[in-house]
C-alpha cells in the first residue's frame, strides 16, 4: 500500500519569501503521480502540479515547482515570491499503477501562513 | 469548461432525514469520487466509480448510498446519518484514459459542509 507523509502541521513564511513544503512517499509501484493540491479555507481543492515518477526533469508550474528526488522518495513543493493569497493548506497526494482505479491518496497536510 | 459543480453548498438535516448530495461535471471524465473531510484532516476516499459503475468502496456505512446516473452525475443519499458524519463531502472527477492511470490530476468541487444535528 501506499503512504504520504508530510511532517510540517504547518509552516509560515515572509511575503515575497521562497517556502518548501515537505513530502515523502512510500510504494513498492515503479508507476506512480505525484501531486500537490492547495486547499483554501473556502473548501475547494486546487490542483498544483505534477511529477510522474519516470520524468526526468523536476516539474514546474508558474511560482510552483516540484523538488522530485527518487532514490529518497520526496517531492517537495517550492512556491517562489510567496503571496497573501497563498495561505492554505497544502496537501501532497499520490496515485499508484495498478488494474483499477488509482484514486488519489492524501498526506496529512501543510498549513501556510504568509505574513506581510 | 473544468469544473465540478456540487449541491447544496451547506447542509444541516437530522438524523431521520433522507437527503442527497449532488455533483455534476462536463469535462468528459469517465471516473468520479466521493471524498470525507472532517476538520484538520486530509480527505479519505469513500466511493470511486468508473464508466457509472461503482469499482471502490471503502468500506461505507450503507447509510452512505452512492448513485451514477450517467456519465456526468455522481449522487450520495443519505439516511438515518449520525452527528460524527459531519464533515465536508468532496466529489472529484478525473479522465481515466485506460484502467490504472496515475498521471491525470483529479478536479475537485467547492464540497458540501454538511451538520448532523
Amino acid at each position: 500500500a501506499q503512504k504520504i507523509t508530510q511532517t510540517q502541521p504547518g509552516m509560515f513564511v515572509q511575503e515575497k519569501e521562497a517556502v518548501t513544503l515537505d513530502c515523502t512517499y512510500d510504494t513498492s509501484d515503479q508507476s506512480y503521480g505525484l501531486f500537490w493540491y492547495k486547499q483554501p479555507s473556502s473548501g475547494e481543492m486546487i490542483f498544483l502540479i505534477y511529477q510522474g515518477s519516470y520524468d526526468e526533469q523536476n516539474a514546474t508550474e508558474g511560482r510552483y515547482s516540484l523538488n522530485f528526488q527518487k532514490a529518497r522518495k520526496s517531492a517537495n513543493l517550492v512556491i517562489s515570491a510567496s503571496q497573501l493569497g497563498d495561505s492554505a493548506m497544502y496537501f501532497c497526494a499520490m496515485r499508484v499503477r495498478n488494474s483499477g482505479n488509482t484514486p488519489l491518496v492524501f498526506g496529512k497536510g501543510t498549513r501556510l501562513s504568509v505574513i506581510a | 469548461d473544468t469544473e465540478v459543480t456540487q449541491t447544496p453548498k451547506h447542509l444541516v438535516m437530522g438524523m431521520t432525514n433522507k437527503k442527497s448530495l449532488k455533483c455534476e461535471q462536463h469535462m468528459g471524465h469517465r471516473a468520479m469520487y466521493w471524498y470525507k473531510q472532517k476538520a484538520k484532516k486530509p480527505p479519505e476516499l469513500m466511493f470511486v466509480y468508473s464508466y457509472e459503475k461503482l469499482s471502490i468502496n471503502e468500506s461505507v456505512p450503507s447509510r452512505f448510498s452512492p448513485e451514477c446516473p450517467n456519465s456526468s452525475l455522481l449522487n450520495l443519499h443519505l439516511h438515518a446519518l449520525q452527528p460524527e458524519d459531519s464533515a465536508l463531502y468532496l466529489c472529484a472527477s478525473s479522465q481515466e484514459l485506460y484502467p490504472g492511470t496515475v498521471n491525470t490530476e483529479a478536479f475537485f468541487g467547492q464540497g458540501t459542509r454538511l451538520t448532523v444535528v
